[in-house]
């Protein structure tokens, strides 16, 4: 069955860098566009980007814009998202998920488990 | 970005009784609209897309009709399990953008 498992919490200082990653099983991994999700403790889901495992090729929502970075590696059939000059306000959990359908027929239909990354002095 | 207004932002119900959910997006979307379910400490879940589209496996007491601006998410009769936040979506453009969410509590 199709799985999404993600890497574990992490807690980071500001300004530092963090890289979650999203394992997919169950299905081909190139096969599917996978989607950043996050999350602020107490608050509601914010979209971030994708990436396309099979061309690499990304899109981020503004807002993250030269910060996110989105990549995947075919070998090991694992997706990544890095953020980067972390803030406190950057403390949430991130979510992968897998985006399947066409325009009209979009939909998420698997999430990982989420990853909470902690910004803190 | 297109901007996704959820009312209520919350709601009180009884096990048993027919709840209603709406989401207006600022633009219009066609049917490019989802529903999420999501429960404390859990990733969300997928109950309807393409506005009106049961996923499979999703109970047949929940719904969901619109299209353009205006959408809807049914809950025909409410189950103690069903007690939770729901999220619209819209995958129409980017960036996708989620609407604030609705907390579903028991009365």
């Amino acid at each position: 069955q199709v799985q999404l498992v993600q890497s574990g919490a992490e807690v980071k200082k500001p300004g530092a860098s963090v890289k979650v990653s999203c394992r997919p099983s169950g299905y081909t991994f190139t096969g599917y566009y996978l989607h950043w999700v996050r999350q602020v403790p107490g608050q509601g889901l914010e979209w971030m980007g994708w990436i396309n495992p099979n061309s690499g090729d990304t899109n981020f929502a503004q807002k993250f814009q030269g910060r996110v970075t989105m990549t995947g590696d075919t070998s090991i059939s694992t997706a990544y998202m890095e953020l980067s000059r972390l803030r406190s306000d950057d403390t949430a959990v991130y979510y992968c998920a897998r985006l399947v359908g066409y325009s009209g027929e979009r939909r998420f239909d698997y999430w990982g488990q989420g990853t909470l990354v902690t910004v803190s002095s | 970005a297109i901007q996704m207004t959820q009312s209520p932002s919350s709601l009180s119900a009884s096990v048993g009784d027919r709840v209603t959910i709406t989401c207006r997006a600022s633009q219009g979307i066609r049917n490019n609209l989802g529903w999420y379910q999501q429960k404390p400490g859990k990733a969300p879940d997928l109950l309807i897309y393409s506005a009106s589209s049961l996923q499979s496996g999703v109970p047949s007491r929940f719904s969901g009709s619109g299209s353009g601006t205006d959408f809807t998410l049914s809950i025909s009769s409410l189950q103690p399990e069903d007690f939770a936040t729901y999220y619209c979506l819209q995958d129409y453009s980017y960036p996708y953008t989620f609407g604030q969410g609705t907390k579903l509590e028991i009365k």
